[in-house]
């Protein structure tokens, strides 16, 4: 298996542009998660999925950043307009769950490394 | 509500020396329980888990127990190796909710 693919790999931008991250989860698996990783602040859940609907976004940090997931193999995560304070990495991770009983591990993609200038 | 304590890094060791890193967790119900690493410039891997009481998981040298009377899963290590050189992540899931919840992480750095 190729495990969970993550583009781009580095994204340098300008403050005000659009950045769209993209994700392909491991096949099969059912649940989709972003996170953004930064020296400050640490892994912090943005977003996560269950069979292609968002559960919770409570994570997501302001109306600039959106994440839709249109099918099982594919889902997005876009900021408009980016500012400086978004630079960091982002990842995308997948798992298998079942609908009851012991929680199966979650597979991380390598990362996207924003940029914002 | 469920949550992750991790001990403060960095954990600097000689060579060889036997590593501990502590890890407690708060949680409703019967968690999973997890412990990642992450190597420079790359995404999260699981190192090993354990799904219920006193289960042991292992890998790579690494063990961690989950002890549900003292709510622990310490991870460790007899011989580190400078190659373990990495941040780790303590982390849990329960049935309830498709949501992880991970720890801080606890950067080791091994000497040679």
């Amino acid at each position: 298996d190729a495990g969970v693919i993550q583009s781009p790999r580095h994204e340098v931008t300008e403050m005000g542009q659009e950045v769209t991250l993209r994700c392909k989860p491991i096949s099969g698996h059912n649940s989709l998660f972003w996170y953004r990783q930064t020296m400050m602040r640490g892994l912090e859940l943005l977003i996560y999925f269950n069979n292609n609907v968002p559960i919770d976004d409570s994570g997501m940090p302001e109306d600039r950043f959106s994440a839709k997931m249109p099918n099982a193999s594919f889902s997005t995560l876009k900021i408009q307009p980016s500012e400086p304070r978004d630079s960091a990495v982002y990842f995308c991770a997948s798992s298998a769950q079942p609908s009851s009983g012991s929680r199966s591990e979650q597979y991380f993609g390598p990362g996207t490394r924003l940029t914002v200038t | 509500g469920n949550s992750v304590t991790q001990m403060e890094g960095p954990v600097t060791l000689s060579e060889e020396a036997f590593l501990t890193i502590n890890c407690t967790y708060t949680a409703t119900g019967y968690p999973s329980l997890f412990w990642y690493v992450q190597y420079p410039g790359e995404g999260l891997q699981l190192l090993l888990k354990a799904t219920k009481a006193d289960d042991k998981g292992s890998n790579k040298g690494f063990e961690a127990t989950y002890r549900k009377e003292t709510t622990s899963f310490h991870l460790e290590k007899g011989s580190v190796q400078v190659s373990d050189s990495a941040v780790y992540f303590c982390a849990l899931s329960t049935s309830g909710t498709y949501k992880y919840i991970f720890g801080t992480g606890t950067r080791l750095k091994v000497l040679a």
